[in-house]
């Protein structure tokens, strides 16, 4: 079975970093792009950031980009997401997702983990 | 970066009832659209790629259609675990946004 278990949420200072992690496990990982897409309490989803199975190729939202890194470790059939300069806008819950191999749209979500941005 | 523009926001409708929910793209996507479901606390479920293929293990009242700029997602007859909010999301080109869901309610 295709299974996505992020972690790495907390609660974070502002202007503080985090990395947080989604290990897949049911296929084979490094055949399949994947994406990070938020949450905030209330609000409608936002994706943020996509990776290519190789990792040679990243996407971003174009509101993010700077803050935003999108890694994965294909041995490791772990995603990463790294966060620098945390605001109080990046409160959400984040959920990693698996694309599908031909058309792009987001056949497997993780349940995903929470960011809290206070002081 | 392509806009999606989803509505109505909000809907309330009743058991049995056939509800629409439509999307439209800044510009041509082809059938590049999928629909999601999500209920509280739980994460999003694809309901319908490329426009109008119904995911695997999805009941068939949730249908869906269109191409290029204009879409929409139809639900024949509701179902009491049916209420959720549902968004449309592009993967044409990046960034892959999303429309602003549709929260359908209970009349």
């Amino acid at each position: 079975e295709v299974h996505l278990v992020e972690s790495g949420g907390g609660l974070v200072q502002p202007g503080g970093s985090l990395r947080l992690s989604c290990a897949a496990s049911g296929f084979t990982f490094s055949s399949y792009a994947m994406s990070w897409v938020r949450q905030a309490p209330g609000k409608g989803l936002e994706w943020v950031s996509a990776i290519s199975g190789s990792g040679s190729s990243t996407y971003f939202a174009d509101s993010l980009k700077g803050r935003f890194t999108i890694s994965r470790d294909n041995s490791k059939n772990t995603l990463y997401l790294h966060i620098n300069s945390l605001r109080a806008e990046d409160t959400a819950v984040y959920h990693c997702a698996k694309s599908h191999m031909y058309s792009y749209y987001m056949d497997v979500w993780g349940k995903g983990t929470t960011v809290t941005v206070s002081s | 970066a392509i806009q999606l523009t989803q509505y109505p926001s909000s809907l309330s409708a009743s058991v049995g009832d056939r509800v629409t929910i439509a999307c439209r793209a800044s510009q041509d996507i082809n059938n590049d659209l999928a629909w999601y479901q999500q209920k509280p606390g739980t994460a999003p479920k694809v309901l319908i790629h490329d426009a109008s293929s119904l995911e695997s293990g999805v009941p068939s009242r949730f249908s869906g259609s269109g191409s290029g700029t204009d879409f929409t997602l139809t639900i024949s007859s509701l179902q009491p675990e049916d209420f959720a909010t549902y968004y449309c999301q592009q993967f044409n080109s990046y960034p892959l946004d999303f429309g602003q869901g549709t929260r359908l309610e209970i009349k």
